[in-house]
């Protein structure tokens, strides 16, 4: 297995554009999660799907942010309009697991986002 | 709220000495700790997973120890070597999502 995979892994991008970051879990995986990784905060988690729907989308910032997951194999985390203090590098993780706890999550290679 | 503590400040030991590394927690119940491995310009790595009524896992060179009175884990890597520096995560849940500290960075010197 290739593992979860992320494009792109380097965005740049201007102040108040839109950003669309993709991630494509590990096959035969019920959950997928969306962090944000700053040196300030740390690894956030964001969202998290279970099955393809959306459980828990406590950690997104605000309504600029918003995530899909049309199908198992797929997901989109987009920020529209995009700041700089959304710079951050996001990491996109699968589990099967169903979201538990118990579970070993497996991470992506991550984007690393620039908003100027 | 829920706090979690790892020491921001690098971890350095010589090569095959024992890295202990902490990992706090306060205003938390968590039922599985866990901990990754997260090497520069990379994703985090799973390494164990230890449940609450566990008092201590091993895996090979690694041993986690998770003291729910203390609300404390304990992460040790013996004989480590260089290739194991790296920024290590604790991670803690309940039974649902995983919260991560900020990791503690290790340096193992030859």
């Amino acid at each position: 297995d290739a593992g979860v995979i992320q494009s792109p892994r380097h965005e740049v991008t201007e102040m108040g554009q839109e950003v669309t970051l993709r991630c494509k879990p590990i096959s035969g995986h019920n959950s997928l999660f969306w962090y944000r990784q700053t040196m300030m905060r740390g690894l956030e988690l964001l969202i998290y799907f279970n099955n393809n729907v959306p459980i828990d989308d406590s950690g997104m910032p605000e309504d600029r942010f918003s995530a899909k997951m049309p199908n198992a194999s797929f997901s989109t985390l987009k920020i529209q309009p995009s700041e700089p203090r959304d710079s951050a590098v996001y990491f996109c993780a699968s589990s099967s697991s169903g979201g538990t706890g118990g579970g070993e999550q497996f991470f992506g290679p991550g984007t690393r986002l620039t908003v100027l | 709220s829920q706090k979690i503590e790892q020491n921001s400040e690098a971890l350095n030991i010589q090569e095959g000495k024992t890295a202990t590394l902490t990992c706090n927690y306060t205003n938390y119940s968590p039922a599985y700790l866990q901990w990754y491995r997260q090497d520069p310009g990379r994703g985090p790595v799973f390494l164990l997973l230890i449940r609450e009524n566990e008092k201590e896992k091993r895996k090979e060179r690694l041993k986690v120890t998770f003291d729910t009175t203390l609300k404390q884990s304990l992460f040790h890597i013996t004989a480590s070597q260089p290739a194991d520096s790296a920024t290590y995560l604790c991670a803690l849940s309940g039974y649902s999502t995983l919260t991560f500290g900020k990791g503690t960075m290790l340096l193992v010197s030859p």
